[in-house]
């Protein structure tokens, strides 16, 4: 158990509509970083918040948005959904955003859109 | 691009020590190198990470070129359940860079 709570842990939805995953980082950690994986695909960087603010932006599409809220828990929304955003999306968390620190991942969201 | 390039897959005997290199030759001097390795459809899962000298934990070892070009993962006694895609990544000094490649897919053979 990484300590890092991603919910729900699967979720079926049609397109075109909206859907938000949650994060909850180990307790401490103020990095959130959230990722998408698509079937036999590599780890796709999405974005990353340190402390309720955006540090990094990677590939996320424009209907996708997220933040990270006081309590450092962290929403993935995605919107108007489409068959390829199906996919697992992982959220990870670090302690803060220095680089001697190992980051721990949650067991994914599996989104189907159908 | 990423930073840090591997090989696309490896093979290794049960209870061989299984070396997977990777090649980082443009990190900065205070970039450290991660490794996680991802079983199947899990979570990635830390292993381990350096910056210039060689590290060792219960789970691997991790030998850093003195030049930091390249380092190689040790896995010392690989077993099935270490089939898995390993990760090398230089994330930056402020862990802005969280990008991974596509890894190398290590399949540990009976």
């Amino acid at each position: 158990d990484s300590g890092v709570t991603q919910t729900p842990k699967h979720l079926i939805t049609a397109t075109g509509q909206r859907v938000t995953l949650r994060c909850s980082p180990r307790s401490g950690d103020l990095s959130v970083y959230w990722y998408q994986q698509s079937l036999d695909q590599g780890l796709q960087f999405l974005i990353q918040y340190y402390n309720g603010e955006e540090r990094a932006k990677g590939n996320i599409l424009e209907r996708f948005s997220a933040q990270q809220f006081p309590d450092l828990h962290s929403e993935l929304n995605l919107s108007s959904l489409e068959l390829g955003d199906s996919a697992l999306y992982f959220c990870a968390s670090s302690v803060h955003g220095a680089g001697n620190t190992e980051a721990f991942f949650g067991q994914g969201t599996r989104l189907t859109v159908v | 691009d990423a930073k840090t390039t591997q090989p696309p897959s490896m093979d290794c005997a049960e209870g061989r020590a299984a070396n997977l290199p990777c090649n980082h030759s443009t990190i900065s001097g205070n970039e450290y190198v991660y490794w996680y390795r991802q079983i199947h459809s899990q979570g990635p899962q830390y292993i381990i990470h350096g910056l210039k000298n060689n590290e060792t934990n219960e789970m691997a070892s991790l030998i850093i070129t003195e030049d930091r070009k390249s380092s190689t993962l040790i896995l010392p006694h690989a077993t099935l359940r270490d089939t898995a895609v390993y990760y090398c990544i230089a994330p930056g000094y402020n862990n802005n860079d969280m990008r991974f490649g596509a890894g190398t897919r290590l399949t540990v053979k009976p």
